[in-house]
C-alpha cells in the first residue's frame, strides 16, 4: 500500500512569495495533519482536516491557510513568504477511527525561503 | 512552560546495550503517547504508540506509560547501529485538543558499533 505522499520535494521562493504544498493521505484515510518542522526541534502541529472539515489550527499567522478535497488529499498555502518559513513541511494521514489515533508522515515538502 | 520535554541528549550506547529515552508532558488531560523514530533528512516514522498505563512491548522496543507522573519512555534493548537517530516523543491531548500532536524536540541517540 502506498504510503503519504508529499510533492514537491524541495521548493526555493523567494520573500513575498506565495506556495502550495501538496498532500494525498494513505488509502482510506480521512484525516490529514500539517506539521511545520524546523532544524533541531520537533513539528509544530498547523492544520488537522477531517472529512473536509477544519478540526484545529495551531498558532500560525493567517498567511498559512490549508483545505480538504473531497478525495481526502489537502493543501497547504502559505503567502507573503517570511525567512523565518524556510522549513520542513510535514503532511501526516491518520485513519480517526476508533481508538486508533495514530498519524503517519509523508517524506516532506523542504521550502527554502531566499 | 514546554508541554512536552525529553531529556537531553545527545544519548550515546555501546551495540548491544538498552537506551532509555525519556520524556514528561505537562497536559495531565492527555490521552495517547507516541514514539517516533526520525533519521538525518528524513520524515518521522511512528514506532510506538500507548494508550494506557503499563509497559508495551513490541519487538526490541518497550514503551512505558505512567499518567500520573506524567512521564512516558521508550526502551530499546540490543541497540543497532542502525537505531541511530532522532527520537521523538508525541503527545495528543485528551479533550478539546484532541486532534494535534505536541512533540518534544527529540533526543538524538547514537549506538557505536
Amino acid at each position: 500500500d502506498a504510503g503519504v505522499t508529499q510533492s514537491p520535494t524541495h521548493l526555493i521562493k523567494t520573500r513575498g512569495q506565495h506556495v502550495t504544498l501538496r498532500c494525498s493521505p494513505i488509502s482510506g484515510h480521512k484525516s490529514v495533519s500539517w506539521y511545520q518542522q524546523v532544524l533541531g526541534q520537533g513539528p509544530q502541529f498547523i492544520f488537522q482536516y477531517y472529512e473536509k472539515e477544519e478540526r484545529g489550527r495551531g498558532n500560525f499567522p493567517d498567511r498559512f491557510s490549508a483545505r480538504q478535497f473531497p478525495n481526502y488529499s489537502s493543501e497547504l498555502n502559505v503567502n507573503a513568504l517570511l525567512l523565518g518559513d524556510s522549513a520542513l513541511y510535514l503532511c501526516a494521514s491518520s485513519l480517526l477511527a476508533l481508538n486508533s489515533y495514530e498519524q503517519y508522515f509523508g517524506p516532506g515538502t523542504r521550502l527554502t525561503v531566499t | 512552560q514546554k508541554e512536552v520535554e525529553q531529556n537531553s541528549g545527545p544519548l550515546s550506547v555501546p551495540e548491544g546495550a538498552i537506551a532509555s529515552l525519556n520524556c514528561t508532558y505537562s497536559d495531565r488531560g492527555s490521552q495517547s503517547f507516541f514514539w517516533y523514530r526520525q533519521y538525518s533528512g528524513k520524515s518521522p516514522e511512528l514506532i510506538m504508540s500507548i494508550y494506557s498505563n503499563g509497559d508495551k512491548e513490541d519487538g526490541r522496543f518497550t514503551a512505558q506509560l505512567n499518567k500520573a507522573s506524567q512521564y512516558v519512555s521508550l526502551l530499546i534493548r540490543d541497540s543497532q547501529p542502525s537505531d541511530s537517530a532522532t527520537y521523538l516523543c508525541a503527545v495528543q491531548g485528551g479533550g478539546g485538543s484532541n486532534y494535534k500532536l505536541t512533540f518534544g524536540k527529540g533526543t538524538l541517540l547514537t549506538v557505536n558499533p
